[in-house]
């Protein structure tokens, strides 16, 4: 049971939108700031957002983040069967000892 | 460029200590703490703990906390995740990660570890 609450599935056409989203609470996404990953199969998880909305360099702008309170959400336009994988939200928890969590992931699938 | 490189693959036996690595490269070491994440097979990611290559001071994940070791070397610039006496459960991948800006930029490739008697 993942401290982070993240749909397990989502799916979309090429070309269109998807969002993802990630609950957490005032100990965690409330107080700190959050990051999204992408994993495709069988490598290791890629950095797609950090800080709530920010990209590192290299991320293409069809990958947007927000945060609202205690939940966060990843946004995909124009998506790609390249895309499909699992993604992932991640932040930092203040509960007892400061830690890092992430959510269950969430696997986007292209139709 | 940055690169983490984490030691090959492992097949242990239950009972039996293991001690696997990630070496930097690329960047000053020391001036980056280096996590560890686990993820067992078709399972999420689970952060298992930090620490400062610097003076190595860690901190753990409260469902690792005693089941683990993190430990650096900032002489060879190489983080290290140990285990004393290993389970069928601690069966997983294991990545390293260079925290920056609460966040992870960079991943090592990951280790396989496999615990089967």
């Amino acid at each position: 049971q993942s401290v982070l609450t993240q749909p397990p599935s989502v799916s979309a056409a090429p070309g269109q939108k998807v969002t993802i989203s990630c609950s957490g609470s005032s100990s965690n996404i409330g107080n700190n700031y959050v990051s999204w990953y992408q994993q495709l199969p069988g490598t290791a998880p890629k950095l797609l957002i950090y800080e709530n909305n920010k990209r590192p360099s290299g991320i293409p702008d069809r990958f947007s983040g927000s945060k609202s309170g205690t939940s966060a959400t990843l946004g995909i336009t124009g998506l790609q069967t390249g895309d499909e994988a699992d993604y992932y939200c991640g932040t930092w928890d203040s509960s007892l000892s400061a830690h890092v969590v992430f959510g269950g992931g969430t696997k986007l699938t292209v139709l | 460029e940055v690169q983490l490189v984490q030691s090959g693959a492992e097949v242990k036996k239950p009972g039996e200590s293991l001690r696997i690595s990630c070496k930097g490269s690329g960047y000053s070491f020391t001036s980056y703490w280096i996590s560890w994440v686990r993820q067992m097979p078709g399972k999420g990611l689970e952060w298992m703990g930090r620490i400062d290559p610097s003076d190595s001071y860690t901190n753990y994940s409260p469902s690792f906390q005693g089941h683990v070791t993190i430990s650096a070397d900032k002489s060879i610039s190489t983080a290290y995740l140990q285990w004393s006496s290993l389970k069928a459960s601690d069966t997983a991948m294991y990545y390293c990660a260079r925290l920056e800006s609460y966040s992870y930029e960079f991943w090592g490739q990951g280790t396989l570890v496999t615990v089967s008697s």
